[in-house]
């Protein structure tokens, strides 16, 4: 079981907005631990996506956001496209655990 | 650009060891503290190492705490990850990743695949 608790998959047709959330406790997220998110095609890297909550890194589209509220986390993307369809994974820093912590990762079908 | 290549990874018997590599290029690579993460087949991300950028400082995961070893060289811009006592669990492919704004990691290397098995 992961720290940090995603939803195994999620779907949306194309245009349609779809959120993943990242359900952690008061030792990571609710401690005040940044959320940082990230995007993996089959078989290549994970690729940063949100860093900080909700900040993009350059080239980055901004149909991307991240928000964050108590001990939970959010990526929203709007305007979905067939390209989007990939694994999503939260990530932030456990205090109790004394380490880097991954959610279990959202796959995002398109529809 | 930044580029992070690892090395090392292949088939190896359990209670066996193996060292990775990971050369870094495209940046100040002695400024960066780095980190180890592992990707099991079909399963999630699991951060595995983390070095200060001295190498003065480092963090394991209790799963490979005790058999694994990671340190720098900063000379040779490079990485490195001693396994040992491996286990069939470790298989996984391995990233190197540099630690960026708020602990994320920011960069990431293409992988490099371990498998243990007899």
């Amino acid at each position: 079981q992961s720290v940090l608790t995603q939803p195994p998959s999620v779907s949306g047709a194309p245009g349609q907005r779809v959120t993943i959330s990242c359900t952690g406790s008061s030792s990571n997220i609710g401690a005040g631990y940044d959320v940082h998110w990230y995007q993996q095609f089959p078989g290549t890297a994970p690729k940063l996506l949100i860093y900080g909550n909700s900040n993009r890194p350059s080239g980055v589209p901004d149909r991307f956001s991240g928000s964050k509220s108590g001990t939970s986390a959010s990526l929203a993307i709007t305007g979905l496209q067939a390209e989007d369809e990939a694994d999503y994974y939260c990530q932030s820093y456990d205090s109790s655990l004394s380490l880097w912590v991954f959610g279990g990762g959202t796959k995002l079908t398109v529809l | 650009e930044v580029q992070l290549v690892e090395s090392g990874g292949g088939l190896v018997q359990p209670g066996g060891s193996l060292r990775l590599s990971c050369a870094a290029s495209g940046f100040t690579f002695s400024s960066y503290e780095m980190n180890w993460v592992r990707q099991a087949p079909g399963k999630g991300l699991e951060w595995v190492s983390y070095i200060s950028s001295s190498g003065s400082t480092i963090y394991y995961a209790d799963s490979v705490r005790g058999r694994f070893t990671i340190s720098r060289d900063n000379a040779k811009n490079s990485l490195y990850l001693q396994m040992n006592s491996l286990r069939a669990e470790d298989t996984a492919v391995y990233y190197c990743a540099t630690v960026g704004f708020g602990d994320c990691f920011d960069y990431w290397g293409q992988g490099t695949l371990v498998t243990v098995s007899s």
